[in-house]
């Protein structure tokens, strides 16, 4: 059974500070997402990672596959009050049909 | 609009009533999929459908829960005889074979 983890599960920091979320998760997976959720609200999509070592970048925020360490980093660049939300990584199975979420990470960006 | 569409929104329903969802996907998405998600939790994976057919569904699907996608369009979602622990967001999400998921706003559930 494919277990995702997320750590920290709650963070708050300090405007124009930089940190970064960890997503490890237990079997070998390709596919991995980010997502934001801001509360009450549904998931928005911020990047699909599909292969080893993808990178890619929106903005302060930047997602890093690493699939033979089975570890996925969102950093947070020089943050901002609007980026206060929760965060979720998803790891699609090999069939390509179920995504499994990490427990979420709950970011407070104060200014 | 033309993202993934939920009604209703919130629901607020006495224990042991039966409550129904639907969901509307992005209209050339062969998948749809239903997740639950409670509060400060991640959202759980309940099933998905290929066009019509109901093609998994995850242990958390008891059997007062049933999905149906009747012509591989829209979806519902009846729970029957609901209980306190039911209460949750009902996520719909929709793709193409393989490709990302794209959710709705979901569809909150209180059960008094």
């Amino acid at each position: 059974e494919l277990k995702v983890e997320q750590n920290p599960l709650f963070l708050s920091m300090q405007e124009g500070k930089n940190y970064t979320i960890y997503c490890n998760y237990s079997t070998t997976s390709d596919r991995l997402y980010w997502y934001r959720q801001d509360p009450g609200k549904s998931l928005e999509s911020l990047f699909v990672l599909l292969s080893n070592g993808a990178v890619k970048q929106e903005g302060r925020l930047m997602a890093s596959l690493d699939t033979k360490a089975r570890l996925s980093t969102l950093h947070i660049t020089a943050a901002v009050h609007d980026l206060s939300a929760t965060y979720f990584c998803a790891v699609g199975n090999n069939a390509g049909n179920m995504l499994t979420f990490g427990g979420g990470t709950r970011l407070m960006v104060k200014p | 609009d033309t993202g993934v569409s939920q009604n209703p929104r919130h629901k607020i329903t006495k224990r042991g009533q039966n409550v129904t969802f639907r969901c509307d996907p992005i209209s050339e998405h062969n998948r749809l999929y239903w997740y639950r998600q409670t509060l400060g939790q991640g959202p759980e994976f309940l099933t998905y459908f290929q066009n019509e057919a109901q093609l998994e569904k995850s242990r958390l699907l008891s059997d007062r829960f049933s999905a149906e996608r009747p012509k591989g369009s829209f979806s519902t979602l009846e729970i029957q005889r609901t209980e306190q622990g039911d209460s949750a967001m009902y996520l719909c999400a929709s793709s193409l074979i393989a490709g990302e998921l794209f959710f709705g706003e979901g569809s909150r559930l209180t059960v008094l």
